[in-house]
């Protein structure tokens, strides 16, 4: 079984430019969550999808927005770049949204913002 | 709200000896608690999980964490250090059953 995969593996952005990055899920899971982890910190949670609908919510603005397809691959859109956006973007799919399924993460997008 | 509190964001070790992870957390409800690896460019792989049963948990490469309650920590241990588990290893709380909440990470170093 494929794991979850993630797509660019590096970019370079300018101060207020978009990007959008993306994540296919692991075979047979219907929910994604994108985690953002800046340098020697954490992930913290954005958003997560759950059958196409976003389900919750971590403490970012709106600027960061979400999609999630039927076939249950994801977009993480970021307008308005700012210099604090250059992290490392996760997506982690599960079989289910209850947390104690656990989740399987991708191996990321490296994103700075110049 | 729920939050990680990491003791310790390096800890080294020799090759052979005891690994002690340290994770405190706090929690309005009871928690579903996860220690993570990453390794260097990579994303995080799951080591092992506490969701209910059995407060003793037995995960991959020989690790395993213990849910104390009382204490409220959930301490990662592997008896014998490997040089392959340099990395840096994160524990988690789960918050409003959907999103994990990480510590700060523990960077483990391992000299032979």
């Amino acid at each position: 079984e494929t794991g979850v995969t993630q797509s660019p593996t590096h970019l370079i952005k300018t101060r207020g430019q978009q990007v959008t990055l993306r994540c296919s899920s692991q075979s047979g899971h219907n929910t994604v969550s994108w985690y953002q982890q800046a340098l020697g910190q954490g992930p913290q949670f954005i958003f997560q999808y759950y059958r196409e609908e976003e389900n919750g919510r971590g403490n970012f603005p709106p600027r960061f927005s979400g999609l999630q397809f039927p076939n249950y691959s994801s977009e993480l859109n970021v307008n308005a770049l700012e210099l604090d956006d250059s992290a490392l973007y996760l997506c982690a799919s599960s079989p289910g949204q209850a947390i104690n399924y656990g989740y399987t993460f991708g191996s990321g997008t490296r994103l700075t913002v110049v | 709200a729920q939050s990680v509190t990491q003791l310790g964001s390096h800890v080294s070790v020799s090759e052979g000896a005891l690994v002690l992870l340290r994770c405190n957390y706090s929690s309005s409800v009871p928690p579903y608690l996860f220690w993570y690896v990453q390794y260097p460019n990579q994303g995080l792989q799951l080591l092992l999980k506490y969701t209910t049963g059995a407060t003793l948990v037995k995960g991959i490469n020989g690790f395993e964490a213990e849910f104390k309650k009382s204490e409220t920590s959930f301490h990662l241990t592997k008896p014998s250090a490997h040089m392959s588990d340099a990395a840096e290893y994160f524990c988690a709380v789960n918050q409003a059953g959907t999103a994990l909440i990480f510590g700060k990470g523990t960077t483990l170093s391992v000299s032979s």
